[in-house]
């Protein structure tokens, strides 16, 4: 079983939509990451969070430590979010880095 | 700044080849990492360092040398290059666990 799971896989938007990103962990966590990686493959850091909720922009990042779930919502969607969404977990202990990572959404928002 | 940069952005190697992919920041972060990215798969951490000579392996280090000499420079050594290591690879650095990601080398193994 992965320790992190992300759905759906794949989501297909019309631009202007309410997008939500579901991330699951099973492992205890220091913290929760969310990356946007482009088409062109480079990778964004957007969110890091460890409670509550967070927002920047139109992103808005959303984590249960009891339920071991985090959202990733997109308001007013458009096709420059159009991109890949990575959910991922660190445990860190004594090293800061050390991330495990779902399988990403493949957002693709149509004009 | 530059961030994290990464040489080469691509590479086609044969079987058994050797190879270093590079790998440097110049944000003064302790923390450094390696990942490859395969497809149907999440990011794997291969290596990672802590500081300055300080060096530790993730979950797929097999393969794979790294060292740390300086705060700066990270390098990925591939010893023996396999068909299985053809991947893309990405660096990274951390800061207070925000995470600065390398533009990846794709490497195609023969």
């Amino acid at each position: 079983k992965n320790e992190v799971e992300q759905s759906p896989q794949n989501l297909t938007a019309q631009e202007g939509e309410f997008i939500t990103i579901n991330c699951s962990y099973s492992v205890g966590i220091s913290a929760l990451h969310w990356l946007q990686q482009h088409p062109g493959g480079g990778i964004v850091s957007l969110f890091m969070l460890s409670s509550g909720k967070k927002k920047h922009g139109r992103l808005i990042a959303t984590i249960n430590i009891q339920e071991k779930h985090s959202s990733l919502h997109i308001t007013a969607s458009h096709p420059r979010d159009s991109a890949v969404y990575i959910c991922a977990v660190g445990n860190y202990g004594g090293s800061q880095g050390n991330l495990i990572f779902g399988k990403g959404t493949k957002l693709s928002v149509k004009p | 700044n530059a961030g994290v940069t990464q040489t080469p952005k691509f590479q086609v190697l044969k079987t058994g080849q050797s190879m270093t992919l590079q790998c440097a920041q110049d944000m003064n972060h302790e923390y450094m990492s390696w990942y490859r990215q395969d497809p149907g798969m999440g990011l794997r951490l291969i290596h990672y360092s802590v500081g300055a000579g300080i060096t530790d392996q993730g979950e797929v280090p097999n393969g794979y040398n790294v060292s740390r000499s300086t705060t700066e420079d990270f390098p990925l050594r591939l010893l023996s290059a396999a068909p299985s290591q053809t991947s893309v690879y990405f660096c990274a650095s951390s800061n207070r666990g925000t995470q600065y990601f390398g533009p990846g080398t794709r490497l195609l193994v023969l």
